[in-house]
């Protein structure tokens, strides 16, 4: 069961957009509408941002958003702003209930 | 507000058994749109599931640990608690417990709520 694959790093200035991609196989993110993605501060636990591919949990800014295409889901960053500095994580349902996460991608505000 | 709380030891020696337990609180492990999870993180590395038991105590495992865990919740004390043993260096981490829900889904498929983390250094 291997981890879903994150770019390492992404950046962007204030007010950029960005986008984080996370691709899987056909057993999980190619299979399932249950991908969910995380956002983790240094040193505090995951917080859920979205859930089922695109929904948005209440509290959850508009500017986060969730896609998926295939093999491949996103979360877009739209109008970054300093505080989406972070470490985020997709995970994806992957079958027999098995749970996959992503390798983590670290978002830089410039 | 659903609020999760790990506890336990946070020095475990090799080949010994990983012990940790969740408190729950603003709500109850009983209710029936949760399943309750296990999540680690080595440090500097990506999260990894353990595992996930419901109240019933049903559970589901990574197979990557299936053969050295054992998750089971306590409605009495409204906890859920984690058993890995066997432990080698490799099983470092900060340990999380998450409240795991169910969606359109016969099954749960996110994390919504989680502790703020407990880390275990195994070392002699």
């Amino acid at each position: 069961q291997a981890a879903l694959t994150q770019p390492r790093s992404v950046s962007g200035s204030p007010g950029q957009s960005v986008s984080i991609s996370c691709t899987g196989t056909r057993n999980d993110v190619g299979m399932y509408m249950y991908v969910s993605w995380y956002q983790q501060s240094p040193g505090k636990a995951p917080k859920l941002l979205i859930y089922d591919v695109s929904k948005r949990p209440s509290g959850v800014p508009g500017r986060f958003s969730g896609s998926k295409s295939g093999y491949t889901a996103s979360l877009t960053i739209s109008g970054l702003q300093n505080e989406d500095e972070a470490d985020y994580y997709c995970c994806s349902y992957a079958g027999s209930n098995s749970y996959v996460f992503g390798t983590g991608t670290k978002v830089t505000v410039l | 507000q659903l609020q999760l709380q790990e506890s336990g030891p946070g020095l475990v020696k090799p080949s010994e058994t990983l012990s940790l337990t969740c408190t729950v609180s603003g709500d109850s492990v009983t209710n029936d749109n949760y399943y309750w999870a296990w999540v680690r993180q080595p440090p500097g590395k990506a999260l990894e599931w353990i595992g996930s038991v419901y109240y019933s105590g049903n559970t589901f495992y990574n197979p990557s640990v299936r053969s050295r865990v054992a998750i089971s919740a306590d409605t009495s004390s409204n906890q859920f608690s984690l058993r890995l043993n066997s432990v080698t260096a490799a099983d470092t981490a900060v340990y999380y417990c998450a409240s795991h829900r169910f969606s359109t889904s016969w099954y749960p498929v996110y994390f919504d709520y989680w502790g703020q983390g407990a880390l275990v250094t195994v070392s002699s």
